[in-house]
């Protein structure tokens, strides 16, 4: 079936840092890739998505390119926050009829940043 | 614009109660999907469902787990005869009707239930 692997965690970096989250996937069909990212006691938010091959999403800094030789999506901030310090989420979806875009998810990263 | 509510944030029951979990989607969305995160895992899909309609249940137990979203209030997750294993954090996101393209998800903070 279709999954999502991702690095474990925790992670713990220096601010401005460079950061890398490793995701690859694997899917039947060609899926739709995407991050979320978990603040403390806050849902899931959408933090960018990249529907087709070399798509590259981007937002807030991070980057995470579609690529389907290596079946990856990693993540990449190349200089953290404080505030970057959350759980992140590797995620795809392969849509279907009748509007049906349910996710996969991989088991999330811990981010921590220290000042 | 209020974003996605859940209620209970913690709900507590003991071996053998029913646990009632709601979902208010966002204003002006008609699509609901519930996804259960066990400890130590990633969130898992349950059930996609549209107003009055399951869409896809594929992920649900099949025993003791159902779900609806009528056409009035919000959708309901509901959990007969709960065991420890059901202890875990469920996850209702909304999304709008498809139009064209991807249709994000909006996600609720979450109703973390514990099973005594």
């Amino acid at each position: 079936g279709d999954s999502v692997t991702q690095m474990e965690g925790p992670v713990t970096l220096s601010e401005e840092a460079f950061l890398t989250i490793n995701c690859t996937y694997t899917a039947t069909g060609y899926p739709s890739l995407f991050w979320y990212v978990q603040y403390p006691g806050e849902g899931l938010q959408l933090l960018l998505k990249a529907t087709k091959a070399d798509d590259k999403g981007s937002n807030k800094g991070f980057e995470a390119t579609y690529r389907k030789e290596t079946t990856s999506f990693h993540l990449e901030k190349g200089s953290v926050q404080v505030s970057d310090s959350a759980v992140y989420f590797c995620a795809l979806s392969l849509g279907s009829n009748f509007g049906n875009e349910k996710l996969t998810f991989g088991t999330g990263t811990r981010l921590t940043i220290i000042p | 614009n209020a974003g996605v509510m859940q209620n209970p944030r913690h709900l507590v029951r003991r071996r053998g109660q029913e646990a009632r979990l709601r979902c208010s989607p966002m204003k002006g969305h008609s699509h609901v999907y519930w996804y259960r995160q066990l400890p130590e895992e990633g969130l898992k899909f349950m059930v996609y469902l549209q107003k009055e309609n399951i869409i896809d249940e594929s992920g649900m137990p099949k025993e003791r787990f159902s779900a609806e979203f009528p056409k009035e209030g919000p959708s309901i997750l509901r959990i007969q005869q709960v065991v420890r294993g059901d202890s875990a954090a469920y996850f209702c996101a909304s999304s709008p009707l498809k139009t064209s393209g991807y249709n994000e998800q909006f996600f609720g903070p979450g109703t973390r239930l514990t099973v005594l």
